[in-house]
């Protein structure tokens, strides 16, 4: 099977700016989360969809971030404006319940300068 | 409240050593338990998944193991190589979410 595809791989953006990533998860998996992990610590949940239903938003900073799963397929991430702090890389992760395990895809690595 | 704990926090082996890696966690009423691999920058790479009816899982030279009841997971690598160098994180479910330990990153000596 195809695994979870993210996008872009890289983003630099000034302080200030915003920016946008893509998730599109493995077919059929209904849960799906958005990770933010910070250099040299874990993964950090921001929010984590049933379909197209949120789940947990509670770590979001939701004054500058926001996320949505239309169609309960493929997520995107925005984020709005940046602040140096939201340099990390970004997750993406599907599953089709919590026994059968969880994917990740390769990440978006952003640098707010 | 699922906690994740890895021990240690970095480690370097000399090429070919055999190595072991720490996982502890809190509630032992777990579905499963996850090991993943990151390099620097990328995403997670899922290693072995080991379910709580199981006590291991090999695949090629990794092997975890699993203790439930003492809330334990070791992650064995025989004959390391230069590039096992890589961060390793453990993850068990809670309430549909992953809860992650803080990873132990490895460092192979050529």
């Amino acid at each position: 099977e195809a695994g979870v595809a993210q996008s872009p791989r890289y983003k630099i953006i000034e302080k200030r700016q915003s920016v946008a990533f893509w998730c599109n998860p493995i077919s059929g998996h209904a849960t799906l989360y958005w990770y933010q992990q910070i250099l040299g610590q874990g993964p950090k949940l921001l929010i984590q969809f049933q379909n197209n239903g949120v789940v947990d938003d509670s770590q979001l900073p939701k004054d500058r971030f926001s996320a949505e799963r239309l169609k309960g397929v493929d997520s995107t991430l925005k984020i709005q404006p940046a602040k140096l702090e939201d340099s990390a890389v970004y997750l993406c992760a599907s599953s089709s319940g919590q026994a059968l395990g969880y994917t990740f895809g390769s990440g978006t690595r952003l640098t707010v300068v | 409240k699922q906690e994740v704990t890895q021990i240690p926090a970095a480690l370097s082996v000399p090429e070919g050593e055999n190595l072991v890696l720490n996982c502890s966690f809190t509630d032992s009423a777990i579905y499963n338990l996850q090991w993943f691999r990151q390099d620097p920058g990328k995403g997670l790479t899922s290693l072995l998944l080991i379910q709580s009816s199981q006590r291991e899982q090999t695949s090629g030279r990794l092997n975890a193991s699993l203790d439930k009841s003492s809330g334990r997971s070791t992650l064995y690598i025989a004959a390391s190589q230069p590039g096992d160098s890589a961060t390793y994180l453990c993850a068990v479910p809670s309430d549909d979410k992953i809860i992650f330990g803080k990873g132990t990153r490895l460092h192979i000596l050529p």
